[in-house]
């Protein structure tokens, strides 16, 4: 069964304070590992999918790396239009996963960054 | 372009009621997946239609619920006979056939009294 589990699970920092965040799983034969944004009272919007060990993309002040039992969302010089919570979620394609298409997410990592 | 809409944005009903969510994803996405989020915690797998076809239902809780997507596009979950447990956020999220992104709604809150 594949897990996905985020740390930490609440943070706070001051504007500019970059940080990161991490998102550690288990799962049988990866297909994507994905990283959303969602803001209180909307649907996850989605930000990132990494695909294989050693890969990164970047997005504004935001960039997401992945080795084989985890990636990290790594946040540089943060706004308060930052401040979200942030899920991880895997897509496997093994057995275990159960439908290759479902996604397992984390329970995310609320970000506050204060002004 | 349009995004993955929902109906209703919330439902009240009481323990017992009947009650039909529905999915309208993005144009030419075939791939459609219903999930349930609650406070706190990330989205849970509940089912997955690829164009009309019902895939996998391992994640529906119990026979109360169920799902359909009869030409293709528009998806209708229902639950029978509803229970308090029930009450939670239930989003749908579409993705095009050879794209793994699945693309999030803004979600149904039900709350069963």
């Amino acid at each position: 069964e594949d897990q996905v589990t985020q740390s930490p699970e609440a943070l706070r920092l001051q504007e500019g304070e970059s940080s990161s965040l991490n998102c550690s799983y288990t799962v049988s034969g990866l297909r994507g590992l994905f990283w959303y944004r969602q803001d209180p009272g909307k649907g996850p919007e989605f930000l990132f999918t990494l695909y294989s060990a050693g890969e990164e993309k970047e997005k504004e002040r935001l960039k997401a790396t992945l080795t084989k039992k985890e990636s990290f969302l790594h946040i540089t010089a943060p706004k308060p239009e930052d401040s979200a919570t942030y899920l991880c979620a895997v897509q496997g394609a093994g057995i275990s996963s159960g439908s290759a298409r479902q996604l397992t997410f984390g329970s995310g990592t609320q970000l506050t960054v204060l002004p | 372009g349009a995004g993955v809409s929902q109906s209703p944005r919330y439902k009240v009903t009481k323990r017992g009621q009947d009650v039909a969510l529905r999915c309208d994803p993005i144009s030419g996405h075939v791939s459609l997946y219903w999930y349930r989020q609650a406070l706190g915690q990330g989205p849970e797998f509940l089912t997955y239609f690829n164009y009309e076809a019902q895939q996998d239902k391992s994640g529906l809780p119990n026979d109360r619920f169920s799902a359909e997507r009869p030409e293709g596009s528009i998806s209708t979950l229902t639950i029978q006979r509803t229970e308090q447990r029930d009450s939670a956020m239930y989003r749908c999220a579409s993705s095009l056939a050879r794209q793994e992104t699945q693309y999030f709604g803004p979600g149904t809150r039900l709350l069963v009294l």
